[in-house]
């Protein structure tokens, strides 16, 4: 099992481009989210999903859209960058929503947005 | 809203003193569990504490959960160059949305 895999690793962007974060697992997890990580403030989340077909919004969600078209992957979408945006994301997924459920996270895509 | 509150944000110490990080809640938790990011790495889970006033170790690490299911602590007992990394707590309050800390960032010192 690969566990959670992003794609790309890194990225630049100018302010105002698009793009779009891919996240995969093949752990058959429901639920998966999108965590920003910037210094000092920890991880904080963007967006999640319960299920596929299903999103919605965490702490941080403006400026972001995302989509669940099926049950593996979940995209993270930049309709114009900005300076702001500067950031490592991290994907994470879990089984269920249980409180006992851990969550268990991809690699990472360090986006810097010039 | 929620808030999930850890000190300090960063620590040094020397190679085989020992490290704490603290973790308290403005609400009650119904869990909680510690990460641990390497530098340049992603968030790995380390342990979860359920109940109230539960304490579990794992070798050189010890973690307790507050009678009040409000606050946590990590412990390290003589750190390790293998320890350098942020330490994360996350907490849960009956819903699938977990708050993290903001994580503090340890130094060894060979």
């Amino acid at each position: 099992n690969a566990g959670v895999t992003q794609t790309p690793k890194f990225r630049v962007l100018k302010t105002g481009q698009s793009m779009t974060l891919l996240c995969a697992q093949d752990m058959n997890h429901e639920y998966m989210y999108w965590y920003r990580q910037d210094p000092g403030m920890g991880l904080r989340l963007i967006h999640y999903s319960v299920g596929e077909g299903t999103t919605a919004k965490g702490e941080v969600p403006d400026g972001y859209n995302v989509s669940r078209l099926k049950k593996q992957n979940f995209l993270l979408g930049l309709e114009s960058a900005a300076p702001s945006q500067t950031s490592v994301y991290f994907c994470a997924s879990s089984y269920s929503s249980a409180d006992t459920d851990t969550q268990y996270f991809g690699p990472g895509t360090r986006l810097t947005v010039l | 809203g929620q808030q999930v509150m850890q000190i300090p944000q960063y620590q040094h110490v020397q190679e085989g003193e020992d490290f704490t990080t603290y973790c308290n809640s403005s609400t009650t938790l119904s869990n909680i569990q510690w990460y641990k990011q390497r530098p340049g790495g992603h968030p790995v889970f380390l342990i979860q504490l359920v109940k109230s006033g539960e304490v579990k170790k794992q070798k050189r690490l010890t973690f307790q959960f507050g009678e009040a299911k409000k606050n946590s602590s990590l412990h390290i007992t003589a750190t390790q160059t293998t320890d350098v990394g942020t330490y994360f707590c996350a907490g849960q309050t009956g819903g699938f949305k977990t708050i993290f800390g903001a994580g503090t960032r340890l130094f060894v010192k060979a």
